[in-house]
């Protein structure tokens, strides 16, 4: 299996700019998650679906954050505008069943720098 | 709110010595306490803890959770460079799917 798919790698874009991070689950894992990863806040959890549907967005900082899954194969995280205190790596993660199996997967990442 | 908070933060250790890290939680409806490798690239599943004094072992590395005292530990004994790594400490609650993470040990040890 090819794991958890992010794209892209690394993102460097101006203030204001719309950014969209993408995301592929494992096949066959119900739930994703998006977590974002700073030196001063660790991972944060932004929001998680559950087959398909956003089920806690409370981690999402504010309404320039939007996040969809329009299929069990694909998520995006979009933010719009983009702010330097956006910086940050971002992760995409699956699981096939409820997460405290502990069975979470963890793509590669997507560092996004805003200037 | 749900919280972890790992400690130390930073530790540096020589090839060989042995180490603990610690992990203590504040969350409601406790369901699990997990930890997790990260190198350069994305946190690897260690181990999960459900249950209170039971030890989870994995080659060099092993784990405990005191469910009364509201922490956890991972000690690694004959540390190797590979083992250089962020250590992370995430909780689950009842119900919950997602997992709260700790700040993360960084851990560094030297040939």
């Amino acid at each position: 299996d090819a794991g958890v798919i992010q794209s892209p790698r690394h993102e460097v874009t101006e203030m204001g700019q719309e950014v969209t991070l993408r995301c592929k689950p494992i096949s066959g894992h119900n739930s994703l998650f998006w977590y974002r990863q700073t030196m001063m806040r660790g991972l944060e959890l932004l929001i998680y679906f559950n087959n398909n549907v956003p089920i806690d967005d409370s981690g999402m900082p504010e309404d320039r954050f939007s996040a969809k899954m329009p299929n069990a194969s694909f998520s995006t995280l979009k933010i719009q505008p983009s702010e330097p205190r956006d910086s940050a790596v971002y992760f995409c993660a699956s699981s096939l069943a409820l997460v405290y199996t502990g069975e979470l997967f963890f793509g590669e990442g997507s560092r996004l720098t805003v200037l | 709110e749900d919280k972890v908070v790992q400690s130390p933060l930073s530790l540096v250790v020589h090839e060989g010595d042995t180490v603990t890290l610690n992990c203590s939680y504040e969350v409601t409806n406790f369901r699990s306490l997990l930890w997790y490798k990260q190198e350069k690239k994305a946190p690897t599943f260690l181990f999960m803890l459900t249950s209170s004094g039971i030890e989870k072992k994995s080659g060099r590395l092993s784990s405990i959770l005191d469910k009364k005292e509201l922490f956890s530990i991972l000690n690694i004994t004959a540390t190797q460079t590979g083992d250089s790594a962020v250590y992370l400490c995430a909780v689950g609650g009842q119900g919950a799917q997602k997992l709260v993470f700790g700040q993360g040990t960084r851990l560094t040890i030297n040939p």
